[in-house]
């Protein structure tokens, strides 16, 4: 597609559920980002890939999250047992090979615990 | 990481020059200043970016002053559709760093 792709773009978990949000980045993007976005807050950092190698998890909250990108195409990022504090925008974003190049945002998997 | 600071909100008129300062004076000299803005229920989309130089494209300016600190974005006429929340994250290698952003409303 022309842009980041996500999804679902809503979902509901109870306190407890796992849950798996989708992205599809850009083709071709070799770089692929998960940023967190509470509600009225900025988007916070979450974890980074260079193809399928996770180079950087320094920002995902607890050992409950877990993103992979097995194949360095489509990610996907885990919430085990859920918590009410989980409940954020979860946006996805990816740039073209090249350290200057732009870093492009999907629409974001909106999570609500309860 | 550098922390920037910007107008919890402004408001603007259509039609009008919007002018939205970032203060970023912890950047550090191989960071690049980003604009971006987010639309509500929308990711952020990418505005303009520069490192030194003042940049200009198809949707704003971005003036950088010379000693790095602050920025300004400005939006020549604004339209309605420029209503967003305004994000200048500086961005160190692939990670940026967002803030709180600034709130703008374009009025009629």
């Amino acid at each position: 597609g022309a842009g980041v792709s996500q999804s679902p773009r809503y979902k509901v978990a109870k306190r407890g559920q796992d849950v798996a949000l989708r992205c599809d980045p850009i083709s071709g993007h070799v770089s692929l980002f998960w940023y967190q976005q509470a509600l009225g807050q900025g988007p916070e950092f979450l974890t980074y890939f260079q193809n399928e190698a996770q180079l950087d998890k320094s920002g995902l909250p607890s050992d409950r999250f877990f993103a992979e990108r097995p194949e360095g195409s489509v990610s996907t990022l885990k919430i085990q047992r859920t918590q009410q504090e989980d409940s954020a925008v979860y946006l996805c974003a990816s740039k073209h090979r090249g350290s200057g190049n732009t870093i492009y945002f999907g629409e974001g998997s909106w999570l609500t615990v309860v | 990481d550098a922390k920037t600071t910007q107008p919890t909100s402004m408001d603007c008129a259509e039609g009008r020059a919007a002018n939205l300062p970032c203060n970023h004076s912890t950047i550090s000299g191989n960071e690049y200043v980003y604009w971006y803005r987010q639309i509500h229920s929308q990711g952020p989309q990418y505005i303009i970016h520069g490192l030194k130089n003042n940049e200009t494209n198809e949707m704003a300016s971005l003036i950088i002053t010379e000693d790095r600190k602050s920025s300004t974005l400005i939006l020549p006429h604004a339209t309605l559709r420029d209503t967003a929340v305004y994000y200048c994250p500086p961005r160190a290698g692939n990670k940026l760093t967002f803030g709180g952003g600034t709130r703008v409303l374009v009025k009629p």
